[in-house]
């Protein structure tokens, strides 16, 4: 089985800052895909930025960016010039390759950001 | 493109009164996924259907939770007789398919269940 660790519960940061939220994972899998999924208060989950395991460049979508450490099975997610509608909670997730199982998600880490 | 839609999203009930939540995925999506979120954490699936077959509902409380997807479409979740701990977020998520191996999970926004 796998397991997702996220062990930030609360984060805040101002404007325009640079913030980093961090995740471990634990898998003997081979074959897997990481996610970061923002939900905003609304409550629906939306895909952040997605790596797959077996790529070693790390993933950018915009200001969001990744630093995946395969070996240390750490995968940390970088939000850079952080905006207000950033804030949200954030969970990291796991998938074995070919995706029929679903997403193992972490506990969330709340981003806030301050004005 | 309509996203994944779930009603109702708002429930209150009484402890031991039954409840149902509906789930309409995304037009042409396969997979459908019942997750249960307790507050503060992250969510945890409940069932796994490819078209109307569950392929994985292993963490389903069987004794009083129950699903269906009937037609291969749209689904129900229900729970009969609901218990104090039942309050959480019931999310349903989509995709397209088995073959899908981006990952990527599309949520619908949450059917909040509070029982008194």
């Amino acid at each position: 089985a796998q397991t997702v660790t996220q062990s930030q519960p609360e984060m805040s940061v101002q404007e325009a800052e640079t913030v980093t939220l961090s995740c471990t994972y634990d898998t003997s899998e081979s074959n897997y895909y990481l996610f970061w999924y923002k939900q905003p208060p609304s409550r629906q989950m939306i895909l952040v930025i997605r790596q797959e395991a077996y790529k070693q460049q790390n993933a950018t979508e915009n200001r969001f960016s990744v630093n995946f450490q395969k070996a240390a099975k750490s995968f940390s997610l970088k939000i850079s010039d952080s905006q207000l509608g950033d804030t949200a909670m954030y969970f990291c997730a796991f998938m074995r390759g070919g995706g029929a199982d679903g997403l193992t998600f972490g506990k969330g880490t709340h981003l806030i950001i301050q004005p | 493109e309509a996203g994944v839609v779930q009603s109702p999203r708002y429930k209150i009930i009484e402890k031991k009164q039954p409840v149902a939540f509906w789930c309409n995925p995304i037009s042409g999506h396969n997979t459908l996924y019942w997750y249960l979120q307790n507050l503060g954490q992250g969510p945890e699936l409940l069932i796994r259907y490819e078209n109307e077959e569950a392929v994985d509902d292993s963490q389903l409380p069987k004794d009083r939770f129950s699903a269906e997807r009937l037609k291969g479409v749209d689904s129900t979740l229900k729970i009969q007789p609901a218990e104090l701990g039942d309050s959480a977020v019931y999310l349903c998520a989509s995709s397209p398919g088995v073959a899908w191996n981006t990952g990527e999970l599309f949520f619908g926004e949450g059917s909040r269940l509070t029982v008194l």
